[in-house]
């Protein structure tokens, strides 16, 4: 079975200051990856996903992650942050071999941007 | 056009009980996964439905149980609460049987309290 983990819980940071949100996943044949957000009282918004191709994969609101298979990472990034980026951040992989698959969730990272 | 809505949002139920949650996805969508989204286990995957017929499940007891009507719409159950099944219930929909390349639309949620 896929696992995933966020290798860090909370993340602070400075409004306007590059961040990075590290995930990395349990290596298979075939892996497909996504970034979720999770805003205060709400649920899950998807941010991007890498299911294959270039390994630089860009989200919206100016989120990119990039896929390297030989340190099965994904981290996620964001140049500049904003206050209203203050949210959950979730990475998940889908695990299943065709069929129905579910998706595997990391623990979370929360991300505080501060002014 | 409308989101994945969810009833009630929040819940309160006493050891012992039962509860039934409600999913209605957006409009369109056949399939309804449900997900439990707990502090210290996270988000982790419970059951999903697609054309009435549970399609995958995750490791949890009996007492968690499920079904999906003609409309698409779906129910989850729990019987005999715990107080650790004091959690986030969410519901994803998604047009089709979810695969890597299905995008699943998540509801903001139901918060159940067992006391």
């Amino acid at each position: 079975a896929q696992s995933v983990t966020q290798l860090d819980s909370q993340v602070p940071v400075f409004e306007e200051a590059p961040v990075e949100l590290r995930c990395n996943y349990s290596s298979s044949v075939s892996v497909y990856l996504f970034w979720y957000v999770q805003y205060p009282n709400q649920g899950l918004q998807l941010l991007l996903k890498y299911l294959s191709g270039s390994t630089l994969v860009k989200g919206i609101n100016g989120f990119e992650a990039e896929f390297n298979k030989s340190q099965t990472s994904f981290h996620l990034r964001k140049p500049s942050v904003h206050i209203s980026d203050t949210a959950e951040y979730f990475c998940a992989v889908s695990d299943g071999q065709g069929g129905s698959e579910k998706l595997v969730f990391g623990k979370g990272t929360k991300l505080t941007v501060n002014p | 056009k409308a989101g994945v809505t969810q009833t009630p949002r929040y819940l309160i139920k006493t050891r012992g009980q039962q509860v039934t949650l409600s999913c209605s996805p957006i409009s369109g969508h056949r399939s309804v996964s449900w997900y439990q989204q707990t502090p210290g286990q996270g988000l982790q995957f419970l059951f999903e439905y697609f054309s009435e017929t549970q399609r995958n499940k995750g490791n949890f007891p009996g007492r968690f149980s499920g079904r999906q009507f003609s409309n698409s719409r779906s129910e989850m159950n729990v019987s005999t609460l715990e107080l650790g099944d004091s959690a986030l219930y969410l519901c994803a929909s998604s047009l089709a049987l979810m695969d890597r390349n299905t995008e699943a639309f998540f509801g903001q949620g139901t918060r159940l309290t067992v006391v």
